[in-house]
């Protein structure tokens, strides 16, 4: 069964301290993971998307990298606009995305 | 990337009223689909149209009834809601259904609460 883990649940950080999101998964055929940011209240913005193992993505202060079995959402130096919930999509061959619960970034000055 | 509108933001509705969520995309996308957010939940999907023609639905109640009638829009109508149907109904579009990282966007959301 395709399934998509994200860890932490909930991350509190310091503005400056830098850290990373987890999301593994289990998938065949994997067609594309995805990184989403969602702030309350509003529906998922798009981030980034990897293809393949070894393959890294940068906006501003975030970077998503991949392997074969999990995705990392590194955060440096965040600042407290970047508090939000991360979500982690796959796409495996003949489906529609399938999400994981999502982590909630708590960033304070 | 913005282009995917709903409506209404947010909904009341009693447990015997029809109501309809609306959403239109803006971006040329042939896939669109619905979500459902609950607290504590991964999204589920709901319903998936490609060229209008749904390819999926998720063992929705029939309380739920997705129409779309072109490529640029897509209903939710709604009746004989539950309590438990109260959450984040999310319209998304993509360039197609399937292929090769098919990125989906999202619009803003419906909330909808049932009493």
């Amino acid at each position: 069964e395709d399934q998509v883990t994200q860890s932490p649940e909930a991350l509190r950080l310091q503005e400056g301290e830098s850290s990373s999101l987890n999301c593994s998964y289990t998938v065949s055929g994997l067609r594309g993971l995805f990184w989403y940011r969602q702030d309350p209240g509003k529906g998922p913005e798009f981030l980034f998307t990897l293809y393949s193992a070894g393959e890294e993505k940068e906006k501003e202060r975030l970077k998503a990298t991949l392997t074969k079995k999990e995705s990392f959402l590194h955060i440096t130096a965040p600042k407290p606009e970047d508090s939000a919930t991360y979500l982690c999509a796959v796409q495996a061959e003949g489906t529609a995305l399938i999400f994981g619960k999502g982590t909630t970034l708590s960033v304070s000055s | 990337e913005t282009g995917v509108t709903q409506t209404p933001r947010h909904l009341v509705m009693g447990m015997t009223n029809k109501k309809s969520l609306k959403c239109e995309q803006h971006l040329g996308h042939n896939a669109m689909y619905w979500y459902k957010q609950s607290a504590k939940k991964p999204l589920e999907l709901m319903f998936v149209y490609n060229f209008k023609e749904q390819t999926e639905n998720n063992s929705v109640p029939s309380r739920f009834s997705p129409e779309c009638p072109n490529s640029s829009h897509l209903f939710l109508h709604l009746h004989t809601l539950q309590p438990e149907d109260s959450a984040l109904y999310l319209c998304a579009s993509s360039r197609a259904y399937e292929g090769l990282g098919n990125t989906i966007y999202f619009g803003e959301g419906s909330w909808l609460t049932v009493v």
